[in-house]
């Protein structure tokens, strides 16, 4: 498609559940990247992936969180034993990977409302 | 930490220019200057970017100084629909991580 979609808008867990994010990126974008905003204005990078393989995983927290992105399926980010703190805005992104195109920029999707009761 | 620093918030009048500074004084040669704006609580929406030279598309216009280490994004007449938090960001391209710093939360004013 010519938008990142994420799904769901939003997911309500109680407390210990878990939690399973999606996001299909733009069809031909190689990257995808998480971004979890937990106030307004404060986005933390989470992960990226070049096509099914991680790039960078250097925000991803040691435990409970794990994401994926398999060929033909949109990409997850799944959250184990869900906690209060995990409340936030969990935004996808890609980007295009062409030849000479390096400063190519990432397209965001509207994001997914976490909400940890 | 993001490697920018921007005004917390600015106002500008509705039909006027808006001027969004932007310093980025650590900033190395292969690295570009993006800006993004988050309107309420959609996705950051991606404006312009640039490297050295001045750039301008159909939203904006970019300028960089020329020693690289503060830009200004124009937003040549403003609208309502404009209020947002606009953010500055440096990076390498495509498959770098964007660090987002606090951003400047503009308000068009009627």
């Amino acid at each position: 498609g010519e938008e990142v979609a994420q799904t769901p808008k939003h997911l309500v867990r109680g407390e210990g559940q878990k939690a399973k994010l999606y996001c299909a990126p733009i069809k031909g974008h190689s990257y995808v990247f998480w971004y979890q905003q937990v106030l307004k204005n404060e986005f933390k990078f989470l992960i990226s992936f070049q096509n099914e393989n991680v790039f960078d995983e250097t925000g991803m927290p040691k435990e409970r969180f794990s994401a994926k992105c398999l060929p033909n399926s949109p990409c997850s980010l799944e959250i184990q034993a869900t906690k209060l703190e995990d409340s936030a805005v969990y935004f996808c992104a890609s980007s295009q990977s062409t030849a000479g195109g390096y400063n190519q920029p990432q397209h965001f999707g509207d994001g997914t409302r976490l909400s940890i009761l | 930490d993001a490697k920018t620093t921007q005004p917390t918030s600015m106002d500008c009048a509705e039909g006027r220019a808006a001027n969004l500074p932007c310093n980025h004084s650590t900033i190395s040669g292969n690295e570009y200057v993006y800006w993004y704006r988050q309107i309420h609580s959609q996705g950051p929406q991606y404006i312009i970017h640039g490297l050295k030279n001045n750039e301008t598309n159909e939203m904006a216009s970019l300028i960089i100084t020329e020693d690289r280490k503060s830009s200004t994004l124009i937003l040549p007449h403003a609208t309502l629909r404009d209020t947002a938090v606009y953010y500055c960001i440096v990076s390498l391209g495509v498959d770098d991580k964007i660090i987002f710093g606090k951003g400047t939360r503009l308000h068009i004013l009627p």
